[in-house]
Order: C-alpha cells, then sequence, then structure tokens
C-alpha cells in the first residue's frame, strides 16, 4: 500500500507567477484535502476534494484552485504568487469525506515565492 | 481567531520519563480529535485519535485523554525516548464536516 505522495519537493517562483502542486493520495482513499503551513504555525485547510468535486473550502482567496482525477490524485493551483504565499503544502487524503476519519499526510512541497 | 491552542511552544523531558502535551480548543461543536506528530521535511504523521464519547483512548506509549467540560485534551506518552523528538500538533474537527483544524504545535525534545 503506497502512502500520500506529493510533487515537487521544492520550488521557487517570483511574484505574480502561477504555481501547480501534485499530490497521489493513499491507496483506497477518494478525499483529498490540501493545507498550508506556514513557518511557527499549524496547517490550514485550504479545501478538501470528493470525487472530483470541492466538497469545502478555507479562508483562502479565489486564486488558490484546484482539482481532482478520475484517479483521486490531485493539483493545488496558486495563480498571482504573493510572498507571503511562502509556505509547505500538505496534501492529506482520506476514506472518506465526512468526518470523523483520518487524514494521512504526504511530505509536503516547500514553496519560496521571491 | 485561533480555535486550537497548544499554549506550550516547546517542552524537554528526561529518556524514560512521561511527555505530556496539552491543547485548548473552544469550539464545543468539535467531536474528533487527533494528534500528528512531524519531523523537519515530512509531512505530519498520524498518532492517535479521540472520539469525544470517550475521555481517553491508549495506543502502545501514548494516550489521549480528553476533558470536554475544561475543553481540554493532553497526550502522555510514556516512557519518552529520544526518537520522539519532534513537533506535535493536535487538531480537531466536527463529524460530518470536511476540515481539521490544527493548533500551533509543541516542539518535543526527549533528552538521552
Amino acid at each position: 500500500e503506497t502512502g500520500v505522495t506529493q510533487s515537487p519537493t521544492h520550488l521557487i517562483k517570483t511574484r505574480g507567477q502561477q504555481v501547480t502542486l501534485r499530490c497521489s493520495s493513499q491507496s483506497g482513499h477518494n478525499t483529498v484535502s490540501w493545507y498550508q503551513q506556514a513557518l511557527g504555525q499549524g496547517p490550514q485547510f485550504i479545501f478538501q476534494y470528493y470525487r472530483e468535486e470541492e466538497n469545502g473550502r478555507g479562508n483562502f482567496p479565489p486564486r488558490f484552485s484546484g482539482l481532482q482525477f478520475p484517479n483521486y490524485s490531485s493539483e493545488l493551483n496558486v495563480n498571482a504568487l504573493e510572498l507571503d504565499d511562502s509556505a509547505l503544502y500538505l496534501c492529506a487524503s482520506s476514506g472518506s469525506r465526512r468526518g470523523p476519519d483520518t487524514q494521512y499526510f504526504g511530505p509536503g512541497t516547500r514553496l519560496t515565492v521571491l | 481567531d485561533q480555535q486550537v491552542k497548544q499554549n506550550s511552544p516547546s517542552l524537554s523531558v528526561q529518556e524514560g520519563r512521561i511527555s505530556i502535551l496539552n491543547c485548548d480548543y473552544t469550539n464545543s461543536m468539535f467531536d474528533y480529535f487527533l494528534w500528528y506528530k512531524k519531523y523537519p521535511a515530512e509531512g505530519p504523521t498520524f498518532l492517535i485519535s479521540i472520539s469525544s464519547i470517550k475521555d481517553k483512548n491508549e495506543d502502545g506509549r501514548f494516550t489521549v485523554f480528553l476533558n470536554k467540560s475544561a475543553k481540554h485534551l493532553s497526550l502522555h506518552i510514556v516512557p519518552s525516548q529520544p526518537g520522539d523528538s519532534a513537533v506535535y500538533f493536535c487538531a480537531a474537527a466536527i463529524s460530518g464536516t470536511y476540515k481539521y483544524i490544527f493548533g500551533t504545535g509543541t516542539r518535543l525534545k526527549v533528552l538521552a
């Protein structure tokens, strides 16, 4: 059974650029959640996808968008990057869209915006 | 508005002793709680969870206690080992919803 994987590991972009981060969910899981973890903070919920549809969204602007594919892998897209977008982006998968259910995290993508 | 708080940014404990990590929450609707451990350059690793219908859950060296009236949970690690040195996050959720709310983490250092 493979765990949650994310790519790339690190990424450096400049302000105004766009970025796409990728996530493969754990085998058998159909729900993917994305979180942003700024330095010294806990992860903050961005949104969740269940069977290719957005299932809920946190307090992030529309320039944060996502996709989920039929194989349950997922992408996070961020447009018009700002310096404050520099953070660790975490993807988590779970077996159902409704809690309580344990979410399993990938290793994260470290995004630096210059 | 920080709904989940971990008021101790760091904790040092001697190997073999008990580590107690604390977490407070404000939203009485939370009914599912989890602890994650995070090493540098890795994603959070699930440790243990507890539903609000229980006040204690044990898994090996890890025990989570929930005090609903005080809106407080704690993680006990006995005995502590140097490999337990990491940042520990508590998280809370409401059944039937889709997101976890995380605390800011406590850095545990277990001294050999």
